[in-house]
């Protein structure tokens, strides 16, 4: 069985332009999450999704992410513009609805230049 | 607010040794407690993963040890080798809210 496939692996823009990541849970899993890793950090939520539906999306920066999950499945998290600071890794997990278990892509590791 | 709070920060065993990571969290509706091993370039694994109903969970080598009074969980690590050489992150959570609140990450060290 596939795991969270996540695209692209890795991804160099330049400060103030647009960026997005692409997500493919696991086949069945309702549950999509993103995480934002900075380097030497463990990982923060900045949006889980039941199916389509954002249920919480507190953490996320709106002025500058955004993020949808079209028919329940696959997910883009977008920022624009890119700041400096937005150098991370930003993993996408997900987990069967009521699951407590969250299994996690290997992340797309974005640098802004 | 770090809700969960990970020590050591980084940690060097001899091959054949047992790690011991520590967690503490403040949050006492947490109900789910699992630790996750992630190597370079990879995305974090489940390891193990705890309830509060019992006070130890043993898969394997990898053993959580939890005290629901302390609010506090650790991972033994026993009979540690190489390839256990990760960084692993404790974590939190509410059955309700499922959202993780991770620790600040061991980096483990297991020398040949």
């Amino acid at each position: 069985e596939a795991g969270v496939v996540q695209s692209p692996r890795y991804k160099i823009i330049e400060k103030k332009q647009p960026v997005a990541f692409w997500c493919n849970p696991i086949s069945g899993h309702n549950t999509l999450y993103w995480y934002l890793q900075n380097l030497g950090q463990g990982p923060e939520l900045l949006i889980r999704y039941e199916n389509e539906e954002a249920v919480d999306d507190s953490q996320l920066p709106k002025d500058r992410f955004s993020a949808e999950r079209l028919k329940g499945v696959d997910s883009t998290l977008k920022i624009q513009p890119a700041e400096l600071g937005d150098s991370a890794v930003y993993l996408c997990a997900s987990s069967l609805q009521g699951g407590a278990e969250a299994f996690f892509g290997q992340g797309t590791r974005l640098t802004v230049v | 607010q770090q809700q969960v709070k990970q020590s050591p920060q980084s940690l060097i065993v001899q091959k054949g040794g047992i790690s011991i990571i520590n967690c503490a969290y403040e949050n006492t509706a947490f109900d789910y407690f699992p630790w996750y091993q992630q190597f370079p370039g990879k995305g974090p694994a489940l390891l193990i993963a705890i309830r509060p109903d019992v006070s130890e969970k043993k898969e394997g080598r990898f053993t959580i040890s939890f005290n629901k009074s302390a609010k506090q969980f650790s991972l033994h690590i026993m009979d540690s080798q190489p390839g256990d050489s990760a960084t692993y992150f404790c974590a939190a959570s509410k059955s309700s809210a499922r959202q993780l609140t991770f620790g600040s990450g061991t980096q483990l060290t297991v020398l040949p």
